[in-house]
């Protein structure tokens, strides 16, 4: 079984579309996250949510919106597509936001916009 | 100035060899510190945590920490083809509720 789940794992779309983004664990944890990993690799913080509420909200632009309908699932939802958001997207669910809880990922969502 | 930096490699080892990666990071504040292993086209999986200063072994992995020099190292001991992979380090300031990455080191262990 997968622990943290997102769909879809690859997503082409074109300038201007919305699209959303879902993620699922089942591991019973508290807080979940959403990172953007670039073509350089570096990984950052973009939302996280402990048992649905928002904690986190990094500087990212409006046409991000997340939301949490219940603490095991973390959709992330992006209007008017840029070039720019083309990326890895990665969810990630850890037991509660306490500063020793190990941090786990799904196997990311390619989102490449034309 | 970076939170964490790493040098992005890439680095290349003789199989058999120990790795060598490093990290350092800006917030002295910063409590937990971690390394994650990242295959090409996969998620970052944790390899390592690391909390207090000194070394702490597991396998053929040993992480070290040094909070007065503000550092945090991972060593691979018998490194093995199968350990090539972009590793990340990682740190969280404890008032903080997020982990803040490096931008990973590339490794390589030729055969």
């Amino acid at each position: 079984d997968t622990a943290v789940s997102q769909t879809p794992k690859y997503l082409v779309t074109q300038m201007g579309n919305d699209k959303s983004i879902k993620c699922e664990q089942n591991l019973g944890h508290d807080t979940m996250y959403w990172y953007k990993q670039d073509s350089k690799k570096f990984l950052k913080i973009m939302f996280s949510y402990n048992n649905k509420e928002l904690i986190i909200n990094e500087t990212v632009p409006n046409r991000f919106s997340p939301k949490s309908p219940d603490k095991a699932h973390l959709n992330l939802h992006i209007n008017s597509l840029e070039l720019g958001d083309s990326a890895v997207y990665f969810c990630a669910s850890s037991q509660d936001a306490g500063h020793g809880n190990t941090i786990y990922f799904g196997e990311g969502s390619w989102l490449t916009v034309v | 100035q970076k939170e964490v930096e790493q040098n992005s490699g890439p680095l290349s080892v003789p199989e058999g060899a120990i790795a060598s990666l490093n990290c350092t990071y800006s917030d002295r504040g910063s409590q937990s510190f971690f390394w994650y292993r990242q295959y090409s086209g996969k998620s970052p999986e944790l390899i390592m945590s690391i909390y207090s200063n000194g070394d702490k072994e597991d396998g053929r992995f040993t992480a070290q920490l040094n909070k007065a020099s503000q550092y945090v190292s991972l060593l691979i001991r018998d490194s093995q083809p199968s350990d090539s992979a972009t590793y990340l380090c990682a740190v969280r300031v404890d008032s903080a509720r997020q982990l803040t990455f490096g931008s990973g080191t590339q490794l390589t262990v030729l055969p």
